[in-house]
């Protein structure tokens, strides 16, 4: 099994301030199967990046995804009020598919 | 548009038995796998099990394994998840999810396990 380890656990930032997610994978995962989620109270997932750096239909270019092998990031540039949420990654590269804990934004 | 549908989500006793549909449209069901994934209250997303586009091979998390069983019927675009032994930690929102290099998911059905 691949474990995901996304860090911080929380990040309390200010509107326009940027936002650094770190996922780090135990073993090393195909950036085609690398994707980021983005997920508020009530609400089901919200892809925002996959195949570690591409953006989901209608995802803003404040939102980026970079890395390879075991080590990626998420950053949000400018932060807006709504991006307050909790982000996950995924990796899809086994049949045991695996997430982070996530990262919540706040 | 692809959309999902979940449902069957209701209240069930411990040691007791459910059945999840999921619903699927806009595009062609046949082609993809599929999967579950589940979230308990307040915690995080745990993928449960997949389905591959033929039915022939299916996959499971350690923790379902034995007492939950994955299918599909593809002539209905409908995907289905047979729960059985229910323990109180399978308590979760389930979510359907389209396989693809970006994956598209449902809104979710509550199951909730309480005596």
């Amino acid at each position: 099994e691949t474990e995901l380890t996304q860090s911080p656990g929380t990040l309390s930032l200010s509107p326009g301030e940027r936002a650094t997610l770190s996922c780090r994978a135990s073993q090393s995962v195909s950036n085609t199967y690398l994707a980021w989620y983005q997920q508020k109270p009530g609400q089901a997932p919200r892809l925002l990046i996959y195949a570690a750096s591409s953006r989901a239909t209608g995802i803003p270019d404040r939102f980026s995804g970079s890395g390879s092998g075991t080590d990626f990031t998420l950053t949000i540039s400018r932060l807006e009020p709504e991006d307050s949420a909790v982000y996950y990654c995924q990796q899809s590269g086994t049949s045991l598919i695996t997430f982070g804990q996530g990262t919540r934004l706040e | 548009e692809v959309q999902l549908v979940e449902s069957g989500g209701v209240v069930v006793k411990p040691g007791g038995s459910l059945r999840l549909s999921c619903a699927a449209s806009g595009f062609t069901f046949g082609d993809y796998t599929m999967h579950w994934v589940r979230q308990a209250p307040g915690k995080g997303l745990e993928w449960v099990s997949s389905i591959t586009w033929d039915g022939i091979n299916t996959h499971y998390i350690d923790s379902v394994r034995g007492r939950f069983s994955i299918s599909r019927d593809n002539s209905k675009a409908s995907l289905y998840l047979q729960m059985d032994s229910l323990k109180t930690e399978d308590t979760a929102f389930y979510y359907c999810a389209k396989d693809g290099l970006w994956w598209a998911w449902g809104q979710g059905t509550l199951v909730t396990i309480s005596s």
